[in-house]
């Protein structure tokens, strides 16, 4: 199985602030890469596929970047609404794995 | 509006079985691929089962093959998790979900199923 690392497990932030998440990839997954926001109590949403494709709706203010085994989302100005956990996942193959999830605090 | 509602969890003892199903609306199941995910509490999200459009091909995560099976009713559009030999790691909330090329479009607000004796 393809194993997801994301870093850094817990981000402090504030309103305002540009933020970046990794995600890496134990092996190739090309551009097969989406990420997810989820707040407590919620079911994820989609923000990000095929690595940097914006989902419909989502703010332009998320972009994700990058392929092979190293991706990147970064948030440009943080809003309010933005503090979340946010999880990668390939879509190359099955299984299909996430990253263990980045919270973004204040 | 896509909008996906499932139901079928509760709390069942380890080696008992349950069926999760999930009602679908504003699309139809019988041209789409479909997926069930599930969370554990407090922990991050796992992918579990995928059908195809056609249904020919299912996918499932290995831990849980041979226990789960992903199934789907089209005159119902609903999309459905057979779940037998329960195991106390198989608590956590399911979520199902439409999908896009290999990512998950649309989620539903999931069903918890606790195992425990």
């Amino acid at each position: 199985d393809i194993q997801m690392t994301q870093s850094p497990s817990t981000l402090s932030a504030s309103v305002g602030d540009r933020v970046t998440i990794t995600c890496r990839a134990s092996q190739n997954v090309d551009m097969w890469l989406a990420w997810y926001q989820q707040k407590p109590g919620e079911a994820p949403s989609l923000l990000i596929y095929k690595a940097s494709y914006l989902q419909t709706g989502v703010p332009s203010r998320f972009s994700g970047a990058g392929s092979g085994t190293e991706f990147t989302l970064t948030i440009t100005s943080l809003q309010p609404d933005d503090f979340a956990t946010y999880y990668c996942q390939h879509h190359k193959r099955y299984p299909r794995t996430f990253g263990q999830g980045t919270k973004v605090e204040v | 509006e896509v909008q996906l509602v499932e139901s079928g969890g509760g709390l069942v003892r380890p080696g008992g079985s349950l069926r999760l199903s999930c009602a679908a609306s504003g699309f139809r199941v019988s041209t789409s691929y479909m997926s069930w995910l599930r969370q554990a509490p407090g922990k991050g999200l796992e992918w579990v089962a995928h059908i195809e459009k056609d249904a020919s091909l299912k996918y499932y995560l290995d831990s849980v093959r041979g226990r789960f099976t992903i199934s789907r009713d089209n005159a119902k559009n609903s999309l459905y998790l057979q779940m037998n030999s329960l195991r106390d790691d198989d608590t956590a909330v399911y979520y199902c979900a439409k999908d896009g090329g290999g990512w998950s479009v649309n989620w539903g607000q999931g069903t918890l199923v606790a195992v425990s004796s």
